[in-house]
Parts: C-alpha cells; structure tokens; sequence
C-alpha cells in the first residue's frame, strides 16, 4: 500500500507563477515531513521540512504546508524559475530515535518551469 | 570530494550474476541508509546502519540482499544471485546521528544503477 502519495505525476507552470505541489499520507504515525528536489542523473537533495506540532513553514521562495487532520501537505514556490524544473518527492517518516532518516517517499511529481 | 559517493554508477550484469555497490559516506556522518528506485517511484528504504551494526533491515526485500559496513564508513551492498526485477537505481545516504542536530535530512550520493539483463 502507498502509504505517501502524490497524485499529480506532473506539472507545468511558467515562469514568476506559484507552483503547488502536493502530497498525501495515509499512516497517521507520521509526524515528520520533508520535500527532496532531484535533477536527473543526481541523488535527491532535501529540500525543506516541517514536524507535525507546526502547520507552516518557509524557507525563502518555499513554503511546506501541513493539514493534520486532512493528512495532506503542499509545497509552495513562488515565483517559479526555470532552474526550479525537477522531480519532486514528498517523503514521511516517524520522527525520534532512529526512525529520522527511515522516509517513505511517494512517488514523484516533474515540475516544468517555463520561461 | 565532501559528498556521499557511489561507485559503479552503472552497472550491467546477467541473470543469475552476484553484484557489490560501495558507499562512501560523508566523513563524520554516524547513519548510513541504502534506498532503491524503480523506474517512475520514489526510493524505497532498504536499510539503515548506525556506526557499523545494521539498526534496521527492514526494508530489504528478500535474502538474496545483503549489506554491511564494517568500519563504520563505506558501506558495501551486496545482491546475489541477481533477477530482471532487481533492476533500478541503487541510493545511498548518510547523516549525523539521529536525534542530535538531524532534521531528518538525508544526503544522497548519485546512485549506482543496476541493470540485470
């Protein structure tokens, strides 16, 4: 069973626009989040993160959102560059411990930049 | 170099074959963790060391998958008698020791992917 999913395989946006990103988890002993960015022929790279007791977090043109309740978060760039094109990964895990770097990662979504 | 570095970054073999993939991680990085992705997934946990005891294997698919880091630095996985489905891309990462000044971030090296004919 995907446990983390993101339902949108792509998307396509032009450049200076907001680009969202979404995910979505089902196992609701989640309680950390994190987005990978990955260009082809690279290992992902971390992206941004947020821990459950939070809702928000931003770091420069990125934003994570989290709804608890609707076990659903997005990611949020604004503005969109051309160098932002890549695949996105959500990924989850169970925070404390050893169980930090333990991510279930959904599957992807191909974000497009357009100039 | 200062990043986590993977070696082969390709690797061909037949059927049957038994391969080794070496990670070197990020020096002073205590956790080490194997990923593997298929093609159009997200990478899928295979196991996690820490130090040179494997913390947790709970990922690794079945026996034919073997991993050890004896020294607690370059890490060696190891697949043997090798299938179709064994194809993708191999992922290693390192980072501190959880629980200390860990996020949760991951460095990943570039992957060694792996192509069994």
């Amino acid at each position: 069973d995907q446990q983390v999913k993101q339902n949108s395989p792509s998307l396509s946006v032009q450049e200076g626009r907001i680009s969202i990103l979404n995910c979505d988890y089902t196992n609701s002993m989640f309680d950390y989040f994190l987005w990978y960015k990955k260009y082809p022929a690279e290992g992902p790279t971390f992206l941004i993160s947020i821990s459950s007791i939070k809702d928000k977090n931003e770091d420069g043109r990125f934003t994570v959102f989290l709804n608890k309740s609707a076990k659903h978060l997005s990611l949020h760039i604004v503005p969109s560059q051309p160098g932002d094109s890549a695949v996105y990964f959500c990924a989850a895990s169970v925070a404390g411990g050893t169980s930090y770097g333990k991510l279930t990662f959904g599957q992807g979504t191909i974000l497009t930049v357009h100039p | 170099g200062a990043g986590v570095s993977q070696t082969p970054s390709n690797k061909v073999t037949e059927k049957g074959k038994y391969v080794e993939l070496r990670c070197d991680p990020i020096s002073g990085h205590t956790a080490l963790y194997w990923y593997r992705q298929s093609l159009g997934q997200g990478p899928e946990f295979l196991i996690y060391f820490q130090g040179t005891g494997a913390a947790d294997d709970s990922g690794l698919p079945n026996d034919r998958f073997f991993a050890v880091r004896p020294e607690g630095s370059v890490s060696t996985l190891k697949i043997q008698r090798t299938e179709r489905g064994d194809s993708a891309v191999y992922l290693c990462a390192s980072s501190l020791t959880p629980g200390t000044y860990n996020t949760g971030e991951l460095f990943f090296g570039e992957g060694s992917r792996l192509t069994v004919l």
